[in-house]
């Protein structure tokens, strides 16, 4: 079954803690994304990958950072320098392609305790 | 740079009312524009897409949009609301050279019986 999975659905974080959200997809998209979405404000762009081992910033990448050392996995660390992380967070892959179109896996949703 | 405004962030209509949804963009480029539905704690799903030819989209469940570029306009109607299309709705288009979006802050659909 194809698709993107978004690993934990909810995640707690405590003050000063780095956590990391899971994104896979076997869709055998090229590129990925990740966004933020707080309610009024639609989704904003954190970071986006084209290519294994590189990737660019977004518009609200501060106090986060992303890896993509395979095709299929692009996880998302929530720094402690990221001081209101409580939002829900979108992973979308998309091929290649200035038509192709973007999909997004299910979101987990990150709350500070 | 690329810019989406979603008129309304609530839109009420009744059960068999019209649907309409309003989403003005800004773009330096050509525009590829997207609708993407959103149902409680999930991710989006894509309605409808325009990249080019015809300027009238239909999309899945009934929905279409309407690329008119004298209007910098892409509204999405249906002619009957049904229950099951109470969701939150985003307007997105292409950016950064196509390869990414630029998403409106999004209008939440409430049908009424």
């Amino acid at each position: 079954d194809g698709g993107i999975t978004q690993s934990p659905k909810y995640l707690f974080r405590k003050e000063g803690q780095n956590v990391t959200l899971s994104c896979e997809q076997n869709l055998n998209h090229d590129a990925m994304y990740w966004y933020r979405q707080d309610p009024g404000q639609g989704l904003r762009l954190i970071y986006y990958s084209q290519i294994v081992n590189d990737f660019q910033k977004g518009d609200i990448a501060e106090g986060y950072s992303v890896s993509r050392e395979k095709k299929e996995s692009f996880p998302l660390t929530v720094t402690s320098a990221q001081k209101n992380p409580t939002a829900f967070y979108l992973c979308a892959s998309r091929l290649l392609g200035i038509q192709e179109t973007q999909y997004f896996g299910p979101g987990t949703r990150l709350l500070v305790l | 740079a690329q810019s989406v405004t979603q008129l309304g962030s609530h839109v009420s209509v009744s059960e068999g009312a019209l649907v309409l949804l309003r989403c003005n963009y800004s773009s330096s480029v050509p525009p590829y524009l997207f609708w993407y539905v959103q149902y409680p704690n999930q991710g989006l799903q894509l309605l409808l897409k325009y990249t080019t030819g015809a300027t009238l989209v239909k999309g899945i469940n009934g929905f279409e949009a309407e690329f008119k570029k004298s209007e910098t306009s892409f509204h999405l109607t249906k002619p009957s609301a049904h229950m099951s299309d109470a969701a939150e709705y985003f307007c997105a288009v292409s950016s950064s050279g196509y390869s990414t979006l630029t998403f409106g802050k999004g209008t939440m659909l409430l049908v009424s019986p």
